[in-house]
């Protein structure tokens, strides 16, 4: 079944420490995206990639960073610099990046700041 | 600015139809999409509209009005499953897929 997993569901890491959540989609999709969702707001975009080896900042990117060395990878870390690290981040991928590609979604990976 | 605007929360009757609405001030549009989300877990697409008018499918249909920066979602017949929360995004246009997320309607259906 193609789809996209997250790992893992649940994540709890100290202050100060960096996390590194996980994104694999077997789609074939060239783009991916993280969302960062906390309560009573809408998904916010942390980082997107269109292709391998390339990937641009989102609306709130500070204290993360990502990488695409594979295609079907998009590795998400959360630094110590990240204020308010505690949320649910959502992965999602499309098959291109212009016009009607809706976006799919992986099943989340809750962290808590402890 | 781009805002895109849901009502918090409703409330239906098993049976029932509800409406909900979405309107949205981008500085592009690229089309306009709607996803169900159950509490935890992922989004799931439900529906996408870049013309005016009405789109059907089954039990959900997705309107949209482009002058008016208007779009609702109609659940008919509701169940218990479809108690969930329902997000409104918006494509703006330009060089990339990015969607603009409202902050979601959550959906209380009761027996």
């Amino acid at each position: 079944d193609g789809g996209i997993t997250q790992s893992p569901k649940y994540l709890f890491r100290k202050e100060g420490q960096n996390v590194t959540l996980s994104c694999e989609q077997n789609l074939n999709h060239d783009a991916m995206y993280w969302y960062r969702q906390d309560p009573g707001q809408g998904l916010r975009l942390i980082y997107y990639s269109q292709i391998v080896n390339d990937f641009q900042k989102g609306d709130i990117a500070e204290g993360y960073s990502v990488s695409r060395e594979k295609k079907e990878s998009f590795p998400l870390t959360v630094t110590s610099a990240q204020k308010n690290p505690t949320a649910f981040y959502l992965c999602a991928s499309s098959i291109g990046f212009q016009g009607r590609n809706e976006q799919f979604f992986g099943p989340g990976t809750r962290l808590t700041v402890l | 600015g781009q805002n895109i605007d849901q009502p918090t929360e409703m409330t239906a009757t098993e049976g029932a139809i509800v409406q909900i609405n979405c309107t949205y001030q981008t500085s592009g549009f690229n089309g306009l999409f709607w996803y169900q989300q159950h509490a935890g877990e992922a989004p799931t697409f439900l529906s996408y509209n870049v013309l005016d008018g009405l789109e059907e499918k089954g039990r959900f249909s997705s309107f949209l009005s482009r002058s008016k920066g208007y779009s609702y979602l109609l659940l008919k017949e509701l169940q218990m499953k479809d108690s969930a929360s329902y997000l409104c995004a918006v494509s703006d246009s330009g060089g990339y897929n990015k969607l603009i997320f409202g902050a979601g309607t959550r959906l209380a259906v009761h027996p």
